[in-house]
């Protein structure tokens, strides 16, 4: 079966340190992935997507970027973090070319910046 | 651009009554997909029922059931004897390519 995680689950990090939160996704070749970011009390909002190797879409110009060095492993970053940066981030997996079926969601991660 | 509103921000509902929570999208699209993703206090997203647009029948999961507009793109939920685990947040998500959400009900539930 299908299993993604993602760590860390929780953390904190001052202003204008850099950023490494990490998704793997295991029992599947090929996957889509996402990362979204839920401020407190809001829905998701996406912030990249990923159909392949190296391959990332970004959805707003911000602080952060996205890799995937790795078929099953998708990496959010940042060089120096901003306070508005903190949130909740989710990330998630799809099968490739299967519209049909919604999304697995990681656990995710709360991270505050102080 | 798709968008999808969900136009209660917060729900309440008495153990045992039923609830409906509402959804409305926007797209010019025929063909796509709607979903129901659960957020308990955990943070963990749950996918609650998931509707094809090319079918007209309702989609049900137990207690879980939707009303499918298409033509006036409305995609409510409703939770029949509702339960204290039931409360969380819920979102209405719609997917042509990658998945769209609102922002969000939150449903309490009174003992």
């Amino acid at each position: 079966s299908q299993t993604i995680h993602q760590w860390p689950a929780t953390l904190v990090q001052p202003v204008g340190s850099p950023l490494s939160l990490e998704c793997t996704v295991e029992g599947t070749s090929n996957p889509n992935l996402y990362w979204y970011r839920q401020a407190a009390g809001r829905g998701l909002q996406l912030l990249f997507y990923s159909v392949g190797i190296g391959q990332i879409s970004s959805e707003v110009p911000q602080n952060l970027s996205a890799s995937r060095p790795q078929d099953r492993q998708f990496i959010l970053s940042s060089k120096k973090l901003l306070l508005s940066d903190s949130g909740f981030y989710l990330c998630a997996w799809s099968y490739w070319q299967v519209v049909g079926v919604g999304y697995t969601f990681g656990s995710g991660t709360r991270l505050t910046v102080v | 651009a798709q968008t999808v509103t969900q136009s209660q921000p917060e729900m309440s509902v008495q153990e045992a009554e039923t609830v409906t929570l509402s959804c409305t999208y926007d797209t010019s699209e025929s063909d796509y997909y709607l979903f129901w993703y659960k957020q308990p206090p955990s943070r963990q997203m749950i996918l609650v029922i998931r509707q094809e647009a090319y079918k007209q029948q309702n989609a049900t999961e137990n207690r879980f059931s939707v009303n499918f507009q298409k033509a006036a793109k409305s995609f409510s939920l409703k939770i029949s004897d509702s339960q204290l685990g039931d409360a969380a947040m819920y979102f209405c998500a719609y997917r042509y390519n990658d998945m769209r959400f609102g922002a969000g009900t939150r449903l309490t539930v009174k003992p």
